[in-house]
């Protein structure tokens, strides 16, 4: 069974900074397919950036950037030069290959707060 | 460009009594549809997916129930609340086995 770990529960960070956030997954299938989400105050959930398995290279989307180590089963979230609205929950998520049509495993989320 | 609604935005129901959460989506054909629930500071459980009219599968049993009864909606239902009900659920669309985007909520409180 497919599982997702965050273990950082919140981080503090000044604006125009860089945070990094962890995230651990399990799976027994070759192919899966990775996802980061924010959830703003308001309790909107947006889509952020994905990584697919078998490609080596990180994926990057305006500032955020992800660092896909395969072997260890990682993918970090980097946030680089933070703004105030950044402040948010942010959620990594797992699908497996064979089941392209089912939902998202979701870890427990990280709090990310930037202050000025 | 694609729209995604949910009615209500909130709702305060007594336990036991009926509940229907309805999410629709406008702009894409066919899509996959999900709902998930989320607890108050939670993380996000689905419960159920649909990949085609008329048919839905459940992953979670919660006493809940999902029906599609059109290519564009999604309705969630139950005809006795319990407490453990309340949260926020969201409703999201997909095109095969690509991203998610999720819907804005409603939040449900039980009481």
């Amino acid at each position: 069974a497919q599982k997702v770990t965050q273990t950082q529960t919140s981080i503090s960070v000044m604006e125009k900074t860089t945070v990094t956030m962890d995230c651990v997954y399990e799976t027994q299938d070759s192919s899966y397919f990775l996802f980061w989400y924010k959830q703003t105050a308001s309790g909107e959930i947006v889509f952020l950036i994905r990584q697919d398995s078998y490609k080596k290279e990180n994926a990057t989307v305006g500032h955020y950037s992800l660092n896909f180590q395969k072997p260890k089963s990682s993918i970090g979230l980097i946030i680089t030069a933070t703004q105030i609205e950044d402040s948010a929950v942010y959620f990594c998520a797992m699908r497996e290959g064979r089941s392209y049509a089912q939902g998202l495993t979701f870890g427990l989320g990280t709090r990310v707060s930037v202050f000025p | 460009a694609q729209t995604i609604h949910q009615w209500p935005v909130a709702e305060i129901k007594a336990v036991g009594s009926p509940l229907s959460l309805g999410c629709t989506i406008k702009g894409k054909s066919s899509p996959n549809l999900y709902w998930y629930w989320q607890a108050t500071g939670g993380t996000l459980q689905q419960l159920f997916y649909s990949i085609t009219v008329g048919q839905v599968e459940s992953v979670v049993q919660l006493n809940l129930s999902a029906s599609r009864p059109k290519d564009d909606q999604f309705i969630l239902s139950t005809e006795k609340l319990l407490l453990s009900h309340s949260g926020f659920y969201l409703c999201a669309w997909s095109l095969l086995g690509d991203e998610q985007y999720f819907g804005p909520g409603t939040r449900l409180t039980v009481l």
